[in-house]
Order: structure tokens, then C-alpha cells, then sequence
């Protein structure tokens, strides 16, 4: 099956620094990957749809400038949490959809990485 | 606007019972509807969907769905549970916006199965 990796699965960083999460699919060529950011016990929420080769599309309530996304083949997308602050630890997923999911829009994800800014 | 509703947070089984885990729907048009798990610390993994076709649909390690459109309901079930199902259960449905497919997750529900 379509498999999707995430790397860090872990980071910790201090406040005010920046750090960057990769998505990639490994097996299939994705031109849409999606970010997600999950709260402890709560669901995921849609941060933005990543497009190869265009800006990403960002949710309403998502700072563009805060949460950079890079999209540069059609098989990685990079997310960077910029200037980083406690508030912004959370777990970040991403996920992909396999060409023949493009209409029923079935997702495949990562791992997901957790980030703790201290 | 597309909407996914998982009235209980949490479900309690015991092992070899029985388990279902309700999820309501409200999309205009044809839904397109899935179920995936998340274990502790990972992404998630898809159990199955519904797009058209026979209303009941059966996906991975047993479990399987009921699509019920009068009732806008798409529950997930397993005859028999396990202490391994334990785990959060999303259900999701297909929103399209600005020429994309997303998806529209539901706030979850952890299922405890115990031995």
C-alpha cells in the first residue's frame, strides 16, 4: 500500500527557533499533501493543502507566516514551524493521496511528528 | 457545510464482545465517507470507506460500516472485539472547497477494550 513518512518523529527545540518537518511519500507520486495539527485528545485539525509546484492553500485561523510550507516535488513537502513558541507543541500529521484517491479522497499519513518548544 | 459528529468520547467493551462506534453525518450531495484508527504516538492508519454501493462495508482487522442514509449515520462495528482494538477511531467525510478533496475529521472516540 501507499506508504507516507514523516521525519522528525520527535524534535524538542527552544523557543524562538525554527523547525522543520518532512513528508514523503514513498512509493507514489503526490501532488496534494495535507497538514494536519492534533491537539492532546482531540481531533485533527486541517492546517493547509500543500500543492507541488504552487503556494499552499491555508485554512482560516492558520498563520502563513508562522507555519511555512514548501512543496517542491511530487514527492516531499516540508512543513517549517517558524520562530517557534510553547503554544505551537503539539503532534503535526501529514498525509498524501494516492493519484487513484483523487476522487474519493482517501488518505493515506504519516507517523506524525511531535513537537515540544520549551 | 460538511459535517462529521462522534457523540461519544469514549466506548467501553469487553474482549469478545460485540462493538460499534457511532459517527452522523451532514454533507449535501452523495457522501463520501471513512474510518481510520490511531494508535498512541502515530499517524493514522485507514480502516475503510464508502462511496456507493452495498451499504454495509467491510474493511481491515474485521471491522465494518453501515451506511444508513435515512438516519445520516455511518457507525463502525466488530462482532467480536479485541484488547488490541483499543485505540482512538476517527470517522471522516469527503469535503470538497476552492477545486480541492479534503477531509473533515470528527472530534474521535477512544475505544477501551478490556479482557
Amino acid at each position: 500500500g501507499a506508504v507516507v513518512s514523516q521525519h522528525p518523529s520527535w524534535v524538542i527545540c527552544k523557543s524562538g527557533t525554527s523547525v522543520k518537518i518532512e513528508c514523503r511519500s514513498l512509493d507514489f507520486q503526490a501532488t496534494t499533501m495535507f497538514w494536519y495539527r492534533q491537539f492532546p485528545k482531540q481531533s485533527l485539525m486541517l492546517m493547509a493543502t500543500s500543492n507541488e509546484g504552487s503556494k499552499a492553500t491555508y485554512e482560516q485561523g492558520v498563520e502563513k507566516d508562522k507555519f511555512l510550507i514548501n512543496h517542491a516535488s511530487l514527492t516531499l513537502s516540508t512543513l517549517t514551524v517558524t520562530s517557534a513558541h510553547p503554544e505551537d507543541s503539539s503532534f503535526y500529521i501529514c498525509s498524501a493521496r494516492e493519484i487513484t484517491g483523487l476522487n474519493t479522497g482517501e488518505l493515506f499519513f504519516g507517523e506524525g511528528s511531535r513537537l515540544t518548544v520549551l | 457545510a460538511q459535517s462529521v459528529a462522534q457523540p461519544e468520547d469514549q466506548v467501553n467493551v469487553a474482549e469478545g464482545n460485540p462493538l460499534t462506534v457511532k459517527c452522523t453525518y451532514s454533507v449535501s450531495g452523495n457522501p463520501y465517507l471513512f474510518w481510520y484508527v490511531q494508535y498512541p504516538n502515530r499517524g493514522l492508519q485507514f480502516l475503510l470507506k464508502y462511496i456507493t454501493g452495498d451499504n454495509l462495508v467491510k474493511g481491515s482487522y474485521g471491522f465494518e460500516a453501515e451506511f444508513n442514509k435515512s438516519q445520516t449515520s455511518f457507525h463502525l462495528k466488530k462482532p467480536s472485539a479485541l484488547v488490541s482494538d483499543s485505540a482512538l477511531y476517527f470517522c471522516a467525510v469527503r469535503h470538497s472547497s476552492g477545486g480541492y478533496n479534503k477531509l473533515i475529521f470528527g472530534a474521535g472516540t477512544r475505544l477501551a477494550v478490556h479482557p
